[in-house]
């Protein structure tokens, strides 16, 4: 079965420190791959996207993310993480079918 | 960037009544919508594809009669919760995408936050 997982729940890290937030999917071909986030009451926010080609992706607010067909991987990274940041953010797939399958999210919290 | 809107943002009823959240897209058509519902600290979970001028397409285990869903023209799109009750006490988000860019970003809208008491 297609699925999206986030393995971290919960992330914490301080003002100014670098993030990762892991992604990983299964599907029987390579998915078109995305980074959403999500402030408190609110709707979500594209932040990347990959549909082919170059594997480093660039998006919006300073973050990147990587795609790695061999550890079916995309993982999002930011080398300075600002008190703004602190959100949900969610990993989606689609295989062009145009049904999105969400991860569980990512709930970062940044210390001052 | 394409806009999605969502109207309310948030309603309160009472149970056993019925609730319309409507989707617009703003900016573009959309012959295709989608309703997401997200539980508190959850992931988001597709309820079902809306179809300008067709039935909607609704996810495994999702109540078609309880979800009513009517895309009219091909910028709104509404879904109706009916006979509603505490357990349908959610966050609906929809997304829309522009014609011709199957498979490309979707845009969600704000989210409309139900209660029902």
């Amino acid at each position: 079965a297609q699925s999206v997982t986030q393995p971290d729940i919960h992330i914490t890290v301080s003002e100014g420190a670098s993030l990762e937030l892991r992604c990983n999917y299964s599907y029987g071909a390579t998915p078109y791959l995305f980074w959403y986030v999500q402030s408190p009451g609110q709707g979500l926010q594209l932040l990347l996207k990959y549909f082919s080609g170059d594997t480093l992706v660039q998006g919006i607010k300073g973050f990147e993310a990587e795609f790695k067909r061999s550890q079916s991987s995309f993982n999002l990274r930011k080398p300075s993480v600002h008190w703004s940041d602190a959100a949900e953010y969610f990993c989606a797939a689609t295989s062009g079918t145009y049904k999105y399958i969400f991860g569980t999210g990512t709930r970062l919290k940044v210390l001052a | 960037g394409a806009v999605v809107s969502q109207h309310p943002s948030w309603v309160i009823c009472k149970s056993g009544t019925s609730v319309k959240i409507e989707c617009r897209s703003l900016d573009f058509q959309a012959t295709t919508m989608f309703w997401y519902r997200q539980f508190p600290k959850q992931s988001l979970m597709l309820m079902a594809t809306s179809n300008e001028g067709s039935k909607a397409t609704y996810e495994q285990g999702v109540e078609k009669d309880k979800f009513l869903i009517n895309h009219a023209s091909l910028t709104l799109s509404t879904l109706t919760v009916t006979s509603a009750h505490p357990e349908d006490s959610s966050f609906y988000i929809c997304s829309a995408y522009p014609p011709g860019r199957a498979t490309d970003t979707q845009y969600f809208g704000p989210g409309t936050r139900l209660t029902v008491l």
